[in-house]
């Protein structure tokens, strides 16, 4: 079975400034790998996904992450956020031979303070 | 990025009374899904379907119970609702594998049981 541990419940940082939202899987076998952003009283949004080949995938608003197999992470990075990326971050693992059925983390709350 | 529909999206209902949660996608897809997810949590799947006529029970055990019919359209139902019950209910939608089983959310139902 797989598993997803969010280290952070609550990132607040000042706009403009850089952040890192750190996200660990455990999973015996080969894995997808999703970053969601709910903003408050809405749905899940897919954020960015990684499923094969680079392993630095892009969202269109500037966030990055980097699957590191080796240390099983998949750490969500902007470098410099705005106001309008508070919300909730879910990070989610969908592992070979689950019936492709995603975990998810308990979520980072990311604050943007002005 | 698909085109998934809840209704309603916020229900205030008493103790006792049978609801309805509507979800429907335009995308195609095949497979569907409900999620619960309570409060600063992570979300728990309690449904979902591979197509027409196939329903699964999910990681979380609940009274609710769902049926597809149309390809398009995945219902949630509580027969007797408690407010046990509250919390909000997403749902999702994603292609089969060997397709991308990237799942897609709706904007989520917020159910009160007084």
């Amino acid at each position: 079975a797989q598993s997803v541990t969010q280290l952070d419940s609550q990132v607040p940082v000042f706009e403009e400034a850089p952040v890192e939202l750190r996200c660990n899987y455990s999973s015996s076998v080969s894995v997808y790998l999703f970053w969601y952003v709910q903003y408050p009283n809405q749905g899940l949004q897919l954020l960015l996904k990684y499923l094969s080949g680079s392993t630095l995938v892009e969202s269109i608003n500037g966030f990055e992450a980097e699957f590191n197999k080796s240390q099983t992470s998949f750490h969500l990075r902007k470098p410099s956020v705005h106001i309008s990326d508070t919300a909730e971050y879910f990070c989610a693992v969908s592992a070979a031979g689950s019936n492709y059925k995603l975990t998810f983390g308990k979520g980072t709350l990311l604050t943007v303070n002005p | 990025e698909a085109d998934i529909y809840q209704t309603p999206r916020y229900l205030v209902i008493g103790t006792g009374k049978k609801i309805t949660l509507e979800c429907s996608q335009t995308m195609g897809h095949d497979k569907m899904y409900w999620y619960q997810q309570d409060p600063g949590m992570e979300l728990h799947l309690i449904h979902y379907s591979y197509g027409v006529n196939s329903t699964e029970k999910g990681d979380l055990s609940s009274e609710s119970t769902v049926s597809r019919i149309r390809t398009e359209h995945f219902p949630l139902t509580l027969e007797s609702a408690r407010p046990s019950h509250t919390s909000q209910y997403l749902c999702a939608s994603s292609f089969i594998a060997p397709r991308d089983e990237t799942q897609y959310f709706g904007p989520g139902t917020r159910l009160l049981v007084l």
